[in-house]
């Protein structure tokens, strides 16, 4: 069954550096979605983006945060200078179509000291 | 600020008895999903409704939508061990298919 991945799976970075989370979304999907989950919180909406675009983004979502889909596969969440506050797991989602629902990959968890 | 609020947030309940989890949305949608996570885990998708009166089942669990009211349910038959974990249920109103995920109820089922 096709599913979404994430790698890596667990990133510890020191506070102010980059750090690049990466997602392969099921193949034939259109619709592409980063969300977090600060531990034992609800999960929160980062952005959605479609046909090489962002679609939709949250007041999480700043200056700080970029999303992009380097090649036919892959979909990318940089975030350019981590502060504390940015750990969480972060989720990668994909939908075929829009208002389909959302499959989410196992997540990558980011410890930022 | 869309708010959508589940009830209970934690739920401990016996093996065998019946529940339901409650989920409330501020604004219109007509559209809302559930999901389960176990600890540590993604989220497992459990159901779609995408419409006003939607009711799907699978297994002891059924969902149920009434956007009249805002409301969907969750409602649990003669649980079992392997339920235990928390439940989201998401809401979809924005046109970039953004989803408001509900506070998450925790449940227990013990033996």
């Amino acid at each position: 069954e096709p599913e979404v991945t994430q790698t890596p799976s667990h990133q510890v970075t020191q506070m102010g550096q980059e750090v690049i989370l990466r997602c392969v979304p099921i193949s034939n999907h259109l619709y592409f979605y980063w969300y977090r989950q600060i531990l034992g919180q609800k999960v929160e909406f980062l952005v959605s983006f479609y046909n090489n675009e962002i679609s939709e983004k949250s007041e999480i979502f700043d200056d700080q945060f970029s999303v992009e889909r380097p090649d036919g596969s892959n979909f990318t969440l940089k975030i350019r200078s981590t502060k504390l506050e940015d750990s969480a797991m972060y989720f990668c989602a994909s939908s075929e179509a829009w208002g389909n629902e959302q499959y989410f990959g196992p997540g990558t968890r980011l410890t930022v000291t | 600020e869309l708010k959508v609020e589940q009830n209970p947030l934690f739920l401990s309940m016996q093996e065998g008895k019946n529940y339901t989890i409650y989920c409330n949305y501020s604004t219109t949608s007509d559209r809302l999903y559930w999901y389960r996570q176990d600890p540590g885990k993604s989220l497992e998708s459990l159901f779609v409704l995408l419409s006003n009166g939607a009711v799907k089942q699978e297994g002891r669990l059924m969902a149920s939508l009434d956007t009249k009211a805002r409301l969907s349910t969750l409602h649990i038959t003669a649980a079992v061990h392997d339920l235990s974990a928390t439940y989201f249920c998401a809401v979809d109103i924005g046109t970039g298919n953004q989803f408001y995920f509900g506070t998450g109820t925790s449940l227990t089922v013990i033996p």
